[in-house]
């Protein structure tokens, strides 16, 4: 069965104390791996898909990287804006189904 | 541009009760979704369809139906509503953006979310 894990369940920082979010997952194929922000009373938002071990992709003071096992989001030098929970989703091959962890509420005080 | 539209926004049920959550699309998606949002749960799939009049469960089907008699709507009913389903529930719809198109990969554009209270 898919699983994705996703730590801490929160984190507080410093507004410009980078740290980075983690996404443990099991996948039976990986056709792709995506994050997803979500702000108070709102849906979630896409930021990135990942397909293969050793990609990256960037957005403003996001990094998302991948490997067989993991992914990481780097954010480097944050802003209270950037507060909100990020959630970490996989897709397996054959399946038209995403299956969530349970999110990482950040939280950036000025 | 409106996106991904969920009605009612808010509800509150008593035991037994039926309602239908409404979802509509307006970018021509071929699939949608339901989830089911619960704390330290993190995004459970109920039902999802691949495209005008068909539908498929996810995880969390039971005590749920779904239709999808046009392309643009997507329904979600509750027969007879327990506790157990109160939550908040969110629609999504996908296709394959040009970033993915040789993967496939369904990035997915949520709705804002219908919050159901079951008394």
């Amino acid at each position: 069965e898919d699983q994705v894990t996703q730590s801490p369940e929160a984190l507080r920082l410093q507004e410009g104390e980078s740290s980075s979010l983690n996404c443990s997952y099991t996948v039976s194929g990986l056709r792709g791996l995506f994050w997803y922000r979500q702000d108070p009373g709102k849906g979630p938002e896409f930021l990135f898909t990942l397909y293969s071990a050793g990609e990256e992709k960037e957005k403003e003071r996001l990094k998302a990287t991948l490997t067989k096992k993991e992914s990481f989001l780097h954010i480097t030098a944050p802003k209270p804006e950037d507060s909100a929970t990020y959630l970490c989703a996989v897709q397996a091959w054959g399946a038209q189904k995403l299956v969530f962890g349970q999110g990482t509420r950040l939280t950036i005080n000025p | 541009n409106a996106g991904v539209t969920q009605t009612p926004k808010f509800r509150v049920l008593k035991t037994g009760q039926s309602m239908t959550l409404l979802c509509a699309q307006d970018m021509n998606h071929e699939y949608m979704y339901w989830y089911r949002q619960d704390p330290g749960m993190g995004l459970r799939l109920i039902h999802y369809s691949v495209g005008e009049g068909t539908t498929a469960k996810g995880e969390v089907p039971d005590g749920y139906n779904v239709s999808r008699l046009k392309k643009q709507n997507f329904l979600l009913g509750l027969e007879s509503a327990a506790p157990s389903q109160t939550s908040v529930y969110f629609c999504a719809s996908s296709s394959p953006t040009l970033d993915s198109i040789l993967s496939g990969a369904n990035v997915l554009t949520f709705g804002a979310g219908s919050r159901l209270t079951v008394l």
